[in-house]
């Protein structure tokens, strides 16, 4: 498809299991960015990706979290023994760069129950 | 450092009557500003954009914003509203740190009543 595509839309989880969350961009996009959104609540920026370099993880909350980005299109998010505070609405998006004025593009999101 | 304050939580219009959604950026440079749009259960869409050029920005379904740099602000606004426009909205600000990072209000609840 032409926009930003995340596998699974809907996953719901042990306590303790990990998971991957995928992000296919938009082609020919060389930045990527992962967002988390909990209910009710703004945007929280997770990681950014130029290329398969990622110069802003500043947003991973914890070392449970990581992220990587393969051939400069696929990325997979991983969280690892998960907890119940993960659960939220993890978002992908891409832009053509990472400059500001790009816009950026979303996925529908990728859903996460941790139980 | 960058920072980007969306004043209402909610608003709530009637069918027809304008809307304004508030939104106020402290940046240490010249920001872009976006505003999102993000309707239940779907994706976030561009509404419109400020990068340097115009200070009154057009977007889709009739929505407009205006950068005021004295102001630090980029309100939202439609002239009328509809039903189809209840949603959240996200006034989002960037820049190129070096580190790149963009960050997005808390957002806006609008309700549209009949």
């Amino acid at each position: 498809g032409a926009g930003v595509s995340q596998s699974p839309s809907n996953k719901v989880t042990e306590k303790g299991k990990d998971v991957e969350l995928r992000c296919d961009p938009i082609s020919g996009h060389t930045a990527l960015y992962w967002y988390r959104q909990r209910l009710g609540q703004g945007l929280e920026f997770l990681i950014y990706f130029q290329g398969n370099s990622a110069p802003d993880k500043s947003g991973l909350p914890s070392d449970r979290f990581s992220a990587e980005r393969t051939g400069e299109s696929v990325s997979t998010l991983t969280i690892q023994r998960t907890q119940q505070e993960d659960s939220a609405v993890y978002l992908c998006a891409s832009s053509r760069q990472g400059a500001p004025g790009n816009t950026i593009y979303f996925g529908e999101g990728s859903w996460l129950t941790v139980v | 450092a960058q920072s980007v304050t969306q004043l209402d939580s909610h608003v709530s219009v009637s069918e027809g009557t304008p809307v304004l959604l508030r939104c106020n950026y402290s940046s240490s440079y010249s920001p872009s500003l976006f505003w999102y749009v993000q309707h239940p259960n779907k994706g976030l869409q561009l509404l419109l954009k400020y990068t340097s050029a115009a200070t009154l920005v057009k977007g889709i379904n009739g929505f407009e914003a205006e950068f005021k740099k004295s102001e630090t602000s980029f309100h939202l606004t439609k002239p009328s509203a509809h039903m189809s426009d209840a949603a959240e909205y996200f006034c989002v600000v960037s820049r190129n740190t070096g580190g790149f990072k963009t960050i997005f209000g808390a957002g806006t609840r609008l309700f549209v009543k009949a």
